[in-house]
């Protein structure tokens, strides 16, 4: 029963390049949640999706950041023209039912910029 | 607002000593208040969780305490051991989505 599936492990991009960041979810969860964690600071929320569906976008940057929950495949989390200030780890989340109970996460990307 | 404030941000405490961990939540939360452990390198984990519907929870050597009135819960370690240093992290409910404490940073002296 594998976890939630997150790839790659480490991201490493030039600025100017793009980011592409996966995850599957655990099995029979069909609720994703992306969050980012900065150094020495806490889970920051970005977006909500189910499938074919984005939810709840409010912690996304308005620019560069995208994200979406094909019908097949994993959830993609998507920065354009990565900028050092992007540098963090990201971290994908899921859930069998929404609001029922905690979240099971990921492993993590972390992406460098240089 | 949605606002959930976690103290310490760092703790140290020699083995077999208990740790304590606070969070305090605003109006709106919801009823679920969960906790996460996350060891270097690591996703946060789930460690236990409480409804507040209940006062107390406990899972061996830990538990998870809720104050409703005063709107904050903490998370209780017993006999600590040094595989319990890690970065803790309490979580309430606001809407859609969880809000994250900012962390404990907890170090088990040998």
């Amino acid at each position: 029963n594998a976890g939630v599936m997150q790839n790659p492990r480490h991201l490493v991009r030039r600025r100017g390049q793009e980011a592409r960041l996966r995850c599957s979810p655990m099995k029979g969860h069909s609720h994703v949640y992306w969050y980012r964690q900065l150094p020495e600071e806490g889970l920051k929320f970005m977006v909500y999706l189910q499938k074919e569906n984005i939810i709840d976008e409010s912690g996304m940057p308005k620019e560069r950041f995208s994200a979406e929950f094909p019908k097949e495949g994993p959830s993609i989390l998507r920065i354009q023209q990565v900028v050092r200030g992007d540098s963090a780890a990201y971290f994908c989340a899921s859930s069998p039912q929404t609001g029922k109970e905690g979240y099971t996460f990921g492993s993590g990307t972390r992406l460098t910029v240089v | 607002g949605e606002n959930v404030e976690q103290h310490p941000s760092t703790l140290s405490v020699q083995e077999g000593d208990s740790a304590v961990i606070k969070c305090t939540y605003s109006d709106s939360a919801s009823n679920y208040f969960p906790w996460y452990k996350q060891e270097l390198g690591k996703g946060p984990q789930l460690i236990i969780d409480i409804r507040s519907n209940v006062g107390e929870k406990k899972d061996q050597r830990i538990a998870v305490t809720l104050n409703k009135t005063a709107k904050h819960f903490s998370l209780h370690i017993t006999e600590t051991q040094p595989e319990d240093s890690a970065v803790y992290f309490c979580a309430a409910r606001y809407g859609n989505q969880f809000y994250f404490g900012t962390g404990t940073s907890l170090t088990v002296i040998p």
